[in-house]
């Protein structure tokens, strides 16, 4: 099955300053990656999501890039804020054939913005 | 739209203990699952369902019950908890059976089993 590996765990960044949280796919057939937020006390939520056939994917502040060759995909994150402190999940999703797809997400990395 | 909705919040339960975990959305998802989330573990998907009257197995299914009468309910039975099942549990839903279908999550249940 698909694995998803994340690093670093933690991140810890001045404001102001750029952050990058990268993730690894196993499987070469999975087509679509989210990132989720996840805030202290709450449940993830979808913050930006990009499909195997575009390379990069921008929404304000934050971009995802994805490098299928290297089954890699990273969350850009400019100009950092206190609130961008929080749990970040990249996922991946493979689809099977005859039934549906299933997310398989990576441990997560806290990210740290120091005012 | 109140969305994905969850109780309890916390919940404390002793070994062999059965309590069943709450989970409602109001946005007439077809699609909705469970995962559980534990320390450097990630999130984990429980069991899901398709629509109402068809559920199946996600990666960690063993010691919950499931089942989908309405589109809207998606309760999660613990049988007899264990101590291996403290979790947060976080209950989901998206509209349609695509994976690039927005995925909504319920706050999270807290449960610990002594």
């Amino acid at each position: 099955g698909e694995n998803v590996e994340q690093h670093p765990s933690t991140l810890s960044v001045q404001e102001g300053d750029s952050a990058v949280i990268k993730c690894t796919y196993s499987d070469s057939a999975s087509n679509y990656f989210p990132w989720y937020k996840q805030e202290l006390g709450k449940g993830p939520q979808l913050i930006i999501d990009i499909r195997s056939n575009v390379g990069e994917k921008k929404d304000q502040r934050i971009a995802v890039t994805l490098n299928k060759t290297a089954k890699h995909f990273s969350l850009h994150i400019t100009e950092t804020q206190p609130e961008d402190s929080a749990v970040y999940f990249c996922a991946a999703s493979t689809l099977y054939t005859g039934a549906n797809s299933k997310l398989t997400f990576g441990k997560g990395i806290t990210l740290s913005v120091r005012p | 739209n109140a969305g994905v909705t969850q109780t309890p919040k916390f919940q404390v339960l002793k070994t062999g203990q059965s309590m069943t975990l709450q989970c409602a959305q109001d946005m007439n998802h077809e699609y909705m699952s469970w995962y559980r989330q534990d320390p450097g573990m990630g999130l984990r998907l429980i069991h899901y369902s398709v629509g109402a009257g068809i559920t199946d197995q996600g990666e960690v299914p063993n010691g919950y019950n499931v089942s989908r009468s309405t589109t809207e309910d998606f309760p999660l039975r613990l049988l007899s908890a264990a101590p291996s099942q403290t979790s947060v549990y976080f209950c989901a839903s998206r509209m349609g059976l695509a994976e690039y279908n927005e995925q909504f999550f319920g706050p999270g249940t807290r449960l610990t089993v002594l």
